[in-house]
């Protein structure tokens, strides 16, 4: 089955620098390819995703790269405020909609002023 | 904005109950999730199901078995609770078509003694 690998743990940036997290899967047929944000005692909230037929997308001062040939993706978030601590798990699914989600292991992001 | 409502917030129960979770979402998705966050925060999904197929992960024991009665709720039963079920329990939505975005409930933070 699919492994998602987020290689991460910690990353701590001061504000206003970008931060970059890395994640890789194993299964080829993963087409979809989405972001969450946990914040502390909290649940899981949509981020950002990118779908297999494109190679990049970007949302505001977020931008997901998708390298299908490398089975990497990478979250890149640039301007970084207080507000960005959080912990960010990456995920797969080799579904189309409706399926569930593989996580990776998480990145904690600490943004410090 | 809460749209994937789970009770009870806590659950603190001895080895061998039998515990239940409930989860409803009022977005009007067809699919259902139940995910396990461990105290390392690492994300594991139990089970999917729509109102045509539950999709169980081969990995979670006998003794969890999801309970629905529509498609808008999805309940968690654990029959005869272990320790490692200690754990936040985490269900989530998602549209069967459009958006593969996953909307989660606040969670279920169960401790087994």
């Amino acid at each position: 089955g699919e492994k998602v690998e987020q290689h991460e743990s910690t990353l701590s940036v001061r504000e206003g620098d970008s931060a970059v997290i890395n994640c890789t899967y194993t299964d080829t047929a993963s087409s979809y390819f989405p972001w969450y944000k946990q914040e502390a005692g909290k649940s899981l909230h949509f981020v950002i995703d990118i779908r297999s037929n494109v190679d990049r997308k970007q949302s505001q001062r977020l931008t997901v790269l998708l390298d299908k040939k490398a089975k990497r993706f990478s979250l890149h978030i640039t301007a970084t405020q207080p507000e960005d601590s959080a912990i960010y798990f990456c995920a797969a699914s080799p579904y189309q909609g409706g399926r569930a989600l593989i996580f990776g292991t998480g990145t904690t992001v600490s943004v410090s002023p | 904005e809460t749209a994937v409502f789970q009770t009870p917030n806590y659950h603190v129960t001895q080895v061998g109950n039998e515990v239940s979770f409930n989860c409803k979402q009022t977005l009007g998705h067809d699919t259902m999730y139940w995910y396990k966050q461990d105290s390392k925060k690492l994300l594991k999904i139990m089970f999917s199901y729509n109102n045509k197929q539950l999709i169980v992960n081969e990995t979670v024991p006998r003794r969890f078995s999801p309970q629905s009665s529509d498609k808008a709720h999805l309940n968690l039963r654990i029959k005869s609770v272990e320790p490692e079920d200690s754990a936040v329990y985490l269900c989530a939505s998602s549209p069967l078509q459009g958006s593969y975005e996953q909307y989660f409930g606040p969670g279920t933070r169960l401790t087994v003694l």
